[in-house]
């Protein structure tokens, strides 16, 4: 079957420090590769994506690379903020598929950011 | 438009009642799914519909689980004699499917379900 496994949290940082939070998984076919945030009480957000191997994908600082040969996409940032503070999910959908075009989530990593 | 919204936010109901979630997805959109989240877990697929079609059930979804998406546009999920095992976060997101893909999802910020 298709997993994504993640670096367990909770992970706590000072601003302006070095993220990698770790991604890694399994999947019958080819995936693509998202990662999600959730900030407090709020919804799941698109955070970046990547279709196919050597991708990367960026958005408000953070990156991630499709490691095909790895199996991974870790999510890094140079420099956090103090509002990046949100659980942070990676994810994959097979592509294409035959059934239903679902999101497989890893568990999460709550990242706390101190000032 | 504002994106995927999800009423109510929080329903507490005793066990044994029945719940329906409502989901009203972004206009454009022709896909709809459902998933759930337990604390401290990712979210789970439940079930997804293009237009008014329900598609594909996952194994979680039993037979006391119920969704339609009548006319293609919102979307009601309701649970049938409610255990405190389906306390959770239920979570609707939508996407538009094109000839090259749909692999956007967007979700709502969920209905948070106690059962007591």
């Amino acid at each position: 079957g298709n997993s994504v496994t993640q670096m367990e949290g909770p992970v706590t940082l000072s601003e302006e420090a070095f993220l990698t939070i770790n991604c890694t998984y399994t999947a019958t076919g080819y995936p693509s590769l998202f990662w999600y945030v959730q900030y407090p009480g709020e919804g799941l957000q698109l955070l970046l994506k990547a279709t196919k191997a050597d991708d990367k994908g960026s958005n408000k600082g953070f990156e991630a690379t499709y490691r095909k040969e790895t199996t991974s996409f870790h999510l890094e940032k140079g420099s956090v903020q103090v509002s990046d503070s949100a659980v942070y999910f990676c994810a994959l959908i097979l592509v294409p598929s035959g059934s239903a075009r679902q999101l497989t989530f890893g568990s999460g990593t709550q990242l706390t950011v101190l000032p | 438009d504002t994106g995927v919204s999800q009423d109510p936010r929080h329903k507490i109901t005793k066990r044994g009642q029945n719940v329906t979630f409502r989901c009203d997805p972004i206009s454009e959109h022709n896909r709809l799914y459902w998933y759930r989240q337990t604390l401290g877990q990712g979210p789970e697929f439940l079930t997804y519909f293009q237009n008014e079609a329900q598609l594909e059930k996952s194994r979680l979804l039993s037979d006391r689980f119920s969704a339609e998406r009548p006319k293609g546009s919102f979307s009601t999920l309701e649970i049938q004699r409610t255990e405190q095992g389906d306390s959770a976060m239920y979570l609707c997101a939508s996407s538009l499917a094109t000839g090259t893909g749909d692999y956007e999802q967007y979700f709502g910020p969920g209905t948070r379900l106690t059962v007591t």
